[in-house]
């Protein structure tokens, strides 16, 4: 079993739509949750990171934890084609071990 | 703004040849770090290094070795090229205590022939 799983999509939605993309884990000790966003062509950029448990907002973006179900999520919302990309969800404990990602889910959204 | 540069965004190599792969980070970052990057398996960390002439293993570091001679520097060494090291190299970079914080640079696209 991966310590990290991600369906890899791939996700396509019109444009305004609200998006759900998923990761669950199983290792019970990490505490540092990102999402990274990769575009076509283009190296992973860190768009939110969040330590611990709950919610965190920044703009149509809404990143939450749940770590009694090991599970995590990122929402778009008002979605727009320049959302299309590679999400990559990753996760570290804090006893300085690596960080560990997802496959990332490939997003399209559509005109 | 970060910046991380990798020499090549494109390669062509040839089996058995030894393969360089530089990458320069701008922002005075200890950890650096090299990635590769499949389809269906995601990025795997070849090795990364917290300071310079250390360097720590990944998790798939056969076949490759590093180099760090200069902070601002970190070399991915392909001693003896295959056809299975055909990919997507990334390299990172991230302060001392902000592993999970990574800059990344655009990409290698290695293809061995």
């Amino acid at each position: 079993q991966k310590e990290v799983e991600q369906d890899p999509g791939p996700l396509s939605v019109p444009e305004g739509a609200i998006v759900s993309l998923n990761c669950t884990y199983s290792n019970s000790a990490f505490q540092y949750f990102m999402w990274y966003r990769q575009y076509s062509r283009k190296g992973p950029e860190l768009l939110m990171y969040t330590y611990s448990s709950g919610n965190k907002e920044d703009g149509r973006f809404t990143a939450q934890v749940d770590k009694s179900s090991k599970y995590i999520s990122l929402f778009i919302r008002d979605s727009q084609p320049s959302d299309s990309a590679t999400y990559l969800c990753a996760m570290k404990d804090n006893q300085g071990g690596k960080l560990i990602f997802g496959q990332g889910t490939e997003l399209s959204v559509k005109p | 703004d970060v910046k991380v540069t990798q020499s090549s965004r494109y390669l062509v190599k040839r089996t058995g040849e030894k393969v360089f792969l530089e990458c320069v980070q701008d922002m005075d970052h200890e950890n650096m770090f090299w990635y590769r990057q499949d389809p269906g398996l995601g990025l795997r960390l070849i090795y990364f290094s917290y300071d310079v002439k250390m360097k720590e293993k990944g998790d798939i570091p056969e076949g490759y070795s590093v180099s760090r001679e200069k902070k601002e520097r970190f070399s991915l060494i392909l001693e003896s090229a295959s056809t299975n090291q055909t990919s997507m190299y990334l390299c990172a970079s991230s302060f001392l205590d902000g592993r999970e914080k990574l800059f990344f640079g655009s990409g290698t696209q290695l293809s061995v022939l």
